[in-house]
């Protein structure tokens, strides 16, 4: 079956670091790939998305790139802000309309 | 629009009661979902719906039924409570399938508590 893997966290960064949170998925078919970010407390709210191999997401200084051969989907962001502290999920979509997630990966930056 | 709205946000019951956890969007989205968080788990889908009198199963179904009878309205009920589905329970949202290029839009959360 499908599924999606994260690196484990939590992240420690420093502010102005460089961010990269590695994903990896296994699917049939061609699946669309996301982000998502949750804030303390909140729901999530989609970052980016991609839905076809070699299809960059971007969204505040995010970035994903849909790797088909090495069924990848790593964020990176070249400069994190404290602000950017929350927990990221990646997350496959099928044809079937369900939306499987990663197990999430807390990211703290540190001023 | 107030989006995608759940109540109430925080709940403790006993083990065997029962409750409803209330989930309503304002956006004329055909497809509603329910996810339990768990830690290390990330969002497990409970059960999903594609529109008014169409639901589903997804992943963790078991100790949970769901309706829809309106397309705002996406209620999840616990008919008996086991301290295993203490979670942090998500509805959300969205205009086309999840698994086209619709984005889902995500409630608060509701923090449920089984003792």
């Amino acid at each position: 079956g499908n599924s999606v893997t994260q690196m484990e966290g939590p992240v420690t960064l420093s502010e102005e670091a460089f961010l990269t949170i590695n994903c990896t998925y296994t699917a049939t078919g061609y699946p669309s790939l996301f982000w998502y970010v949750q804030y303390p407390g909140e729901g999530l709210q989609l970052l980016l998305k991609a839905t076809k191999a070699d299809d960059k997401g971007s969204n505040k200084g995010f970035e994903a790139t849909y790797r088909k051969e090495t069924t990848s989907f790593h964020l990176e962001k070249g400069s994190v802000q404290v602000s950017d502290s929350a927990v990221y999920f990646c997350a496959l979509g099928s044809g079937t309309g369900k939306l499987i997630f990663g197990q999430g990966t807390t990211l703290q930056v540190k001023p | 629009n107030a989006g995608v709205t759940q109540t109430p946000k925080f709940q403790v019951l006993k083990t065997g009661q029962s409750m409803t956890l209330q989930c309503a969007q304002d956006m004329n989205h055909e497809y509603m979902s329910w996810y339990r968080q768990d830690p290390g788990m990330g969002l497990r889908l409970i059960h999903y719906s594609v529109g008014a009198g169409i639901t589903d199963q997804g992943e963790v179904p078991n100790g949970y039924n769901v309706s829809r009878s309106t397309t705002e309205d996406f209620p999840l009920r616990l008919l008996s409570a086991a301290p295993s589905q203490t979670s942090v329970y998500f509805c959300a949202s969205s205009q086309g399938l999840a698994g086209a290029l619709s984005e889902q839009f995500f409630g608060p959360g509701t923090r449920l508590t089984v003792l």
